[in-house]
């Protein structure tokens, strides 16, 4: 059981090119996150989709896209990177919103 | 707005000392509220939510609405115990986490 899977888990990217991050979870769940983490900023939810169907902006969505491809996945986006989008992105899931989180293991994405 | 805090940035304890990490939110209503924990090189895994009155890894969380804190203590810390923890209140509104800023705890030997 993997769990929520996310790829890839490095990635260098130059300023203005675009790239997708994958998540999958193979739980079942309903509802799917993505959050960055910032030095001193604890985790700010980007996307997130509270069922198939759906995607709504979190904290801080501008620069982003997100598409729930169906129940197990949910892709993050960056169509012009930015190195202030140099981060860590963690996607997550949950049975239904307001349950505990299931979190992938990160991808660590710097923009230079 | 809704916030939580974190005072501390850094805890360092000895082992077998007692341990508490700070939580304070300020949130209207009554949020269900959760810790998380990152140890080093692993994923972000939820460690305990407040409804639940468990005691997980010797960890627990008394929620204070008075003080609107919800500390979480330990009354022997291990090294193992070492890693990221984050407090998360549930905003009942949007059913969104709210994640405050982390407190890194090393307990020395």
């Amino acid at each position: 059981n993997a769990g929520v899977t996310q790829t890839p888990k490095f990635q260098v990217l130059k300023t203005g090119q675009s790239m997708t991050l994958q998540c999958a979870q193979d739980m079942n769940h309903n509802s799917m996150y993505w959050y960055r983490q910032d030095p001193g900023m604890g985790l700010r939810l980007i996307y997130y989709s509270a069922s198939e169907g759906t995607t709504d902006k979190g904290e801080v969505p501008n620069g982003y896209n997100v598409s729930r491809l169906n129940k197990r996945e949910f892709s993050l986006r960056l169509e012009s990177a930015a190195p202030s989008q140099t981060s860590v992105y963690f996607c997550a899931s949950s049975e239904q919103e307001g349950f505990g989180y299931t979190f992938g293991s990160g991808t660590r994405l710097t923009v230079v | 707005a809704q916030r939580v805090t974190q005072p501390e940035k850094l805890l360092s304890v000895f082992k077998g000392a007692p341990v508490e990490l700070k939580c304070n939110y300020s949130y209207s209503g009554s949020p269900e509220l959760f810790w998380y924990v990152q140890y080093s090189r692993q994923r972000l895994q939820l460690l305990l939510r407040h409804i639940s009155r468990e005691s997980i890894k010797g960890f627990t969380a008394d929620l204070n609405k008075g003080e609107t804190s919800f500390h979480l203590k330990k009354p022997f810390a291990q090294e193992e115990d070492s890693a990221m923890y984050y407090c998360a209140p549930l905003d009942s509104g949007t059913y969104k986490y709210i994640f405050g800023t982390g407190t890194r705890l090393k307990v020395l030997a």
